[in-house]
């Protein structure tokens, strides 16, 4: 166990709907990660939060978006939901901003009707 | 080029033998190299971490890392069936803004088998 917690476990939405999905991170880490798995892929970099604020970010369009609260804990929000945007939802939380050892919770299952 | 390829598999190897996982980088900036574990439906989990050249053991794991030819593998020895997974190799981009991310390969599905 990591200690990083997500919720829900698994989501089904419609296309054109918006999700929330969340994330409590490892206690003491005051940075978090998102990644997208799609089936067969490895994941790939959403955006990064350090002390409430986005400090990297992938190629991802701006309906992803973000929030870091005061306690570390962060939620990542999809809007205008997309077909492809079925994936597996990985939040790892870390040290440090620049911290590289990642410890995933065990991500949320999104599925997009 | 993808910027982390790994061999999709599967590899398949009997019991007690030893598996090998290769994987390969593009960027030559990279400085730090994962592997993680994934079992199926479940989220991958950090089995090795390696930074310099040369190899690294830990337990049945070695993690070995050539920064000259870009190259990093992993080692299982006396394989069991519990390592049938995937196994996803990650590597840190440059650093740039404060930040780094993984970057991650599509991942070598093992298959020990009795």
């Amino acid at each position: 166990e990591t200690g990083v917690t997500q919720s829900p476990t698994h989501l089904i939405k419609t296309r054109g709907q918006q999700v929330t999905l969340r994330c409590s991170s490892q206690s003491g880490h005051n940075t978090v990660s998102w990644y997208q798995q799609a089936l067969g892929q490895g994941p790939q970099f959403i955006f990064q939060y350090y002390r409430e604020e986005e400090n990297g970010r992938g190629n991802f369009p701006p309906r992803f978006s973000g929030l870091q609260f005061p306690n570390y804990s962060s939620e990542l929000n999809v809007n205008a939901l997309e077909l492809d945007d079925s994936a597996l939802y990985l939040c790892a939380s870390s040290l440090a901003r620049a911290g590289e050892k990642l410890f995933f919770g065990s991500g949320t299952q999104l599925s997009v009707l | 080029q993808k910027e982390v390829e790994q061999n999709s598999g599967p590899l398949s190897v009997p019991e007690g033998a030893i598996a090998s996982l290769n994987c390969t980088y593009s960027d030559r900036g990279s400085q730090s190299f994962f592997w993680y574990r994934q079992y199926s439906g479940k989220s991958p989990e950090l089995i090795m971490s390696i930074y310099s050249n040369g190899d690294k053991e830990d337990g049945r794991f070695t993690a070995q890392l050539n920064k000259a030819s870009q190259y990093v593998s992993l080692l299982i020895r006396d394989s069991q069936p519990s390592d049938s997974a995937t196994y996803l190799c990650a590597v840190t981009g440059r650093r740039s803004g404060g930040y780094n991310k993984l970057i991650f390969g599509a991942g070598t599905r093992l298959a020990v088998h009795p």
